[in-house]
């Protein structure tokens, strides 16, 4: 494939169902990042998955997000019992190396309503 | 630990105008360091990058030189265009391979007609 996909593009819930957002990173990248962008924000740092090393989970705000990366590749990430203030764009990125370019995904535009 | 500071916009020039937004980034190691540009409507998209000190990266008429010595990356351009209106994200990355890639909480860029 060609670039990061990501998906749905967008996703409309309602307060307190859970959503599940997905990531297919480009074919041999190890490196994967989760951010999220609210309206007129910077990249708020979700999580990164380096190879099998452990993830960074440093940046996610709640326990009700989680994050996991079957076989190396494709990534969710999962927001329980969403919140409005959860309304915002997520990003997904991959790399070759953590030091590599970051090659991003289009994002999925969130909506809590 | 590591961080990126870019000045805070937005920042509004009319056409043909020299342009400087400054960032300055604090690492352990020996950083990579990047400069991404987000158009309206659109994902982010790496601009330029310099991987080692003195290192000039350049793209599009915007010019951003490693000076480790002022720990600086400042993002210059001799003469915008309207089309240049964006975000602007600077990052960096260190050697550690467990490290993140770092961004700054990104520039707002208006210019106009």
């Amino acid at each position: 494939g060609a670039g990061v996909s990501q998906s749905p593009s967008n996703k409309v819930t309602e307060k307190g169902k859970d959503v599940e957002l997905r990531c297919d990173p480009i074919s041999g990248h190890t490196a994967l990042y989760w951010y999220r962008q609210s309206l007129g924000q910077g990249l708020e740092f979700l999580i990164y998955f380096q190879g099998n090393s452990a993830p960074d989970k440093s940046g996610l705000p709640s326990d009700r997000f989680s994050a996991e990366r079957t076989g190396g590749s494709v990534s969710t990430l999962t927001i329980q019992r969403t919140q409005q203030e959860d309304s915002a764009v997520y990003l997904c990125a991959s790399s070759s190396d953590q030091r590599e370019t970051q090659y991003f995904g289009p994002g999925t535009r969130l909506l809590v309503l | 630990g590591n961080s990126v500071t870019q000045m805070e916009g937005p920042v509004t020039l009319s056409e043909e105008a020299f342009l400087t937004i400054n960032c300055t980034y604090t690492a352990t190691g020996y950083p990579s360091l990047f400069w991404y540009v987000q158009y309206p409507g659109e994902g982010l998209q790496l601009l330029l990058k310099a991987t080692k000190a003195d290192d000039k990266g350049s793209n599009k008429g915007f010019e951003a030189t490693y000076r480790k010595e002022t720990t600086s990356f400042h993002l210059e351009k001799g003469s915008v265009q309207v089309s240049d209106s964006a975000v602007y994200f600077c990052a960096l990355t260190v050697m550690n391979r467990d490290d993140k890639i770092i961004f700054g909480k990104g520039t707002r860029l208006h210019i106009l007609p």
